[in-house]
């Protein structure tokens, strides 16, 4: 157990209905980081906040996807309209002190399936 | 664009060989780079972080190298065990910006 918790774990959903996603970061952990898992790839990067400002998004990510952190505290990712495309897991990680913005810590995941 | 490439989607060792995972990158100057641990099902787990001023990095039976001019990260498991069957992920970083991970190396040790 790294600290950082997702809720859900698991998530089945039908083409074209919405879902959120939840992350609680480590609580000393200013920064926080959304990716994206497909079977057999690296995790790829989402967006990130610093405290409660988003700092980056990527520019791959389409506009059906929105993450706020309103407290800087914990963060949410919706995902609207889904699609089948977007079947994968969503992984949530944080980085702060006492150890650093290096090393990041993940959360277990939230597994989405677009049926 | 960047672009990270693990030597293999797999590797499979027997129980006690080194075990040795290449990660190459190109269109990147990372100022770091790491490695990951990743079981099925789960989030990857932090293992090692190297500077781009550092040669090599130990940590038990884990050794990391990182050569710039090359753009190449060496990761290597010693003694090996069953239990070190995972994926490995490197993953590059710079000071203020996102991670970019690689695609991972499948290992399994054979007892």
């Amino acid at each position: 157990d790294t600290g950082v918790s997702q809720d859900p774990r698991h998530k089945i959903t039908k083409r074209g209905q919405n879902v959120t996603f939840r992350c609680d970061p480590i609580s000393e952990h200013n920064r926080l980081y959304w990716y994206r898992q497909t079977l057999g790839q690296g995790p790829e990067f989402l967006t990130y906040f610093q405290n409660e400002a988003q700092l980056e998004k990527s520019r791959l990510l389409s506009d059906r996807f929105s993450a706020e952190r309103p407290k800087g505290s914990f963060s949410t990712l919706e995902i609207q309209r889904t699609e089948q495309g977007d079947s994968a897991m969503y992984l949530c990680a944080s980085t702060g002190e006492p150890r650093g913005y290096n090393e990041q810590f993940f959360g277990p995941g939230t597994r989405l399936t677009v049926l | 664009s960047q672009k990270i490439e693990q030597n293999s989607e797999a590797l499979n060792i027997q129980e006690g060989k080194t075990a040795t995972l290449t990660c190459n990158y190109t269109n990147y100057s990372p100022a770091y780079l790491q490695w990951y641990r990743q079981d099925p099902g789960r989030g990857p787990v932090f293992l090692l972080l190297i500077r781009e001023n550092e040669k090599e990095k130990r940590k038990e039976r884990l050794k990391v190298t990182f050569d710039t001019t090359l753009k190449q990260s060496l990761f290597h498991i010693t003694a090996s065990q069953p239990a070190d069957s995972a994926t490995y992920l490197c993953a590059l970083g710079n000071y203020g910006q996102n991670f970019v991970f690689g695609p991972g190396t499948r290992l399994s040790v054979l007892p």
